[in-house]
C-alpha cells in the first residue's frame, strides 16, 4: 500500500499562532483529503485537495502532487482548533491515512 | 440533514459473540468504506464498496465481512469477535471514490 506521514506528530500553540502541518506520501495517488478529528472524536473533512492550493477561512491547503506531499496551514489558531488532523491519499480506490498530528491550542 | 448514520455508538460484547455495526447513508453515493483507528496506527481500512454488490478488501479484512445489498447500506459484520478487534470504528462515503469522504460519528467496540 501506500505509505503516508505527517508532521510534527505533537503540536501546541498559543492562540493566535500560524502553524504548518505536513503530509509526505510514497506513490502517486488520485486524490488527497485532509480531516479535522475533534475532542469527540468525529472525523471532519476539510478540504479535497488532489493538487493545487485552497483556502476556507483561516485554513488554506497545498498539494504538490508531482512531489508527493500536502501542506496544511491554520492562521490565527483558536482553541476549537485543538485536534488530531489526518491526511488521507486514495489510489487503487483505496484510503491510506497518516497517524496524524495532534494539535492543543492554549489560551 | 445529509448525513452517514452508524449504530451503535457503543457496544461491549465477549469473544465469539457474532455482531453487526449498521451503516447508512441518505446522500446517494456510491462509494462506502469501513475503518478501524487504533492508538498510533491513524485509520486503516476494513472493507470498501464501490456499488451495491460490489465489495473488496481493504488494509485490514481478517475477521471483518461486509455486504452491500442496497445502495445506502453497509454494515460490518464480525462473525466471531476476538479482543484484537477492540476498537473505533468508522464508516463513511463518498459519491464516488474520487471524491470527499463523509463520516459516520463512530462506534466504540469492546471485546472481553
Amino acid at each position: 500500500g501506500i505509505q503516508v506521514e505527517q508532521s510534527p506528530p505533537d503540536l501546541i500553540l498559543q492562540e493566535g499562532a500560524n502553524s504548518t502541518l505536513r503530509c509526505n506520501f510514497s506513490d502517486s495517488v488520485n486524490n488527497l483529503q485532509w480531516f479535522h478529528q475533534n475532542p469527540w472524536g468525529q472525523l471532519i473533512n476539510l478540504f479535497y485537495i488532489p493538487s493545487g492550493t485552497k483556502q476556507n477561512g483561516r485554513l488554506s491547503a497545498t498539494t504538490v502532487a508531482t512531489e508527493r506531499y500536502s501542506l496544511l496551514y491554520i492562521s490565527s489558531s483558536q482553541t476549537t482548533d485543538s485536534g488530531v488532523y489526518f491526511c488521507a491519499v486514495e489510489g487503487r480506490n483505496q484510503f491510506y491515512f497518516g497517524t496524524g498530528t495532534s494539535l492543543t491550542v492554549i489560551p | 440533514e445529509a448525513q452517514v448514520t452508524q449504530n451503535p455508538r457503543y457496544l461491549i460484547t465477549v469473544t465469539g459473540k457474532k455482531l453487526t455495526v449498521t451503516c447508512s447513508q441518505n446522500m446517494n453515493h456510491e462509494y462506502m468504506s469501513w475503518y478501524r483507528q487504533d492508538p498510533g496506527l491513524g485509520l486503516r481500512q476494513i472493507y470498501y464498496s464501490m456499488n451495491v454488490e460490489v465489495t473488496d478488501k481493504g488494509d485490514v479484512p481478517e475477521g471483518y465481512k461486509v455486504s452491500r445489498k442496497e445502495k445506502r447500506n453497509f454494515p460490518l459484520i464480525l462473525e466471531s469477535p476476538s479482543p484484537n478487534q477492540t476498537s473505533l470504528y468508522f464508516c463513511a462515503s463518498s459519491y464516488i471514490y474520487n471524491s470527499p469522504l463523509h463520516f459516520g460519528n463512530g462506534t466504540r467496540l469492546t471485546v472481553t
